[in-house]
């Protein structure tokens, strides 16, 4: 089955950039999208099709992808974006594939 | 304003059946593909179900195929899914969620209902 591997934390200080990756085999003909989640929340798209924004995301959140790995960026990170963080791509055999998933802290 | 609602949740032992249910408003609901999604306690998401906007094609991840069953009434509004056979792994916070149309990201997402299989 299909698999997406992202790594389980990281942490950022205050108005710096925190960069999330995941990868996963042939991603890179695949589209991309990533999932902010806070503690008791349901999950929020942020980034669809590698590197476009919803309405209502604030442009500090940005996308993209090399090769087979997808990087969401948070640049001038905020105390409120302290979140789990999910990418997911869709497989013509697995179907929606979620990553594992990444834990950001604001320190 | 979208507005996706589940209900149903709540303990049922294993073997034991549940049906669970979305109510959708603020968007033209048969215009939309919809899907299930679970999170287990302290874990990541999990895909389970998918039916297109017309009932016609309907997907199921393999930990569920042939005990959960997803329906829709687009009359309604509502999204279903029937869960028969419940096993202690199925315990998770059930999301109903949406998308355009097919392999499309899931766009709005209700708050969920905690599904709890126990004895």
């Amino acid at each position: 089955s299909y698999e997406l591997t992202q790594p389980p934390s990281v942490s950022v200080s205050p108005g710096q950039t925190a960069s999330i990756t995941c990868s996963g085999d042939n991603l890179g003909d695949k589209y991309a999208c990533w999932y902010q989640q806070k503690p008791g929340q349901s999950p929020v798209l942020v980034i669809y099709e590698d590197s476009k924004r919803p309405s209502g995301i604030p442009e500090r959140f940005s996308g993209s992808k090399s090769g087979n790995t997808a990087t969401l960026t948070i640049s001038g990170t905020q105390a409120m974006d302290e979140a789990d963080y999910y990418c997911q791509a869709w497989d013509s055999s697995t179907l929606y594939v979620f990553g594992t998933g990444t834990k950001v802290t604001v320190l | 304003e979208v507005q996706l609602v589940e209900s149903g949740g709540g303990l049922v032992q294993p073997g034991g059946s549940l049906r669970l249910s979305c109510a959708a408003s603020g968007f033209t609901f048969s215009d939309y593909s919809m899907n299930w999604v679970r999170q287990a306690p302290g874990k990541g998401l999990e895909w389970v179900s998918y039916t297109s906007s017309g009932s016609i094609t309907k997907y199921y991840a393999d930990s569920v195929k042939g005990r959960f069953t997803i329906s829709r009434d687009n009359a309604k509004n509502s999204l279903y899914l029937q869960m028969n056979s419940l096993r202690d792994e199925d315990t998770a916070v059930y999301y109903c969620a949406r998308e355009e149309a097919y392999g499309d990201p899931f766009d709005y997402w209700g708050q969920g209902t905690l599904v709890t299989v126990s004895s």
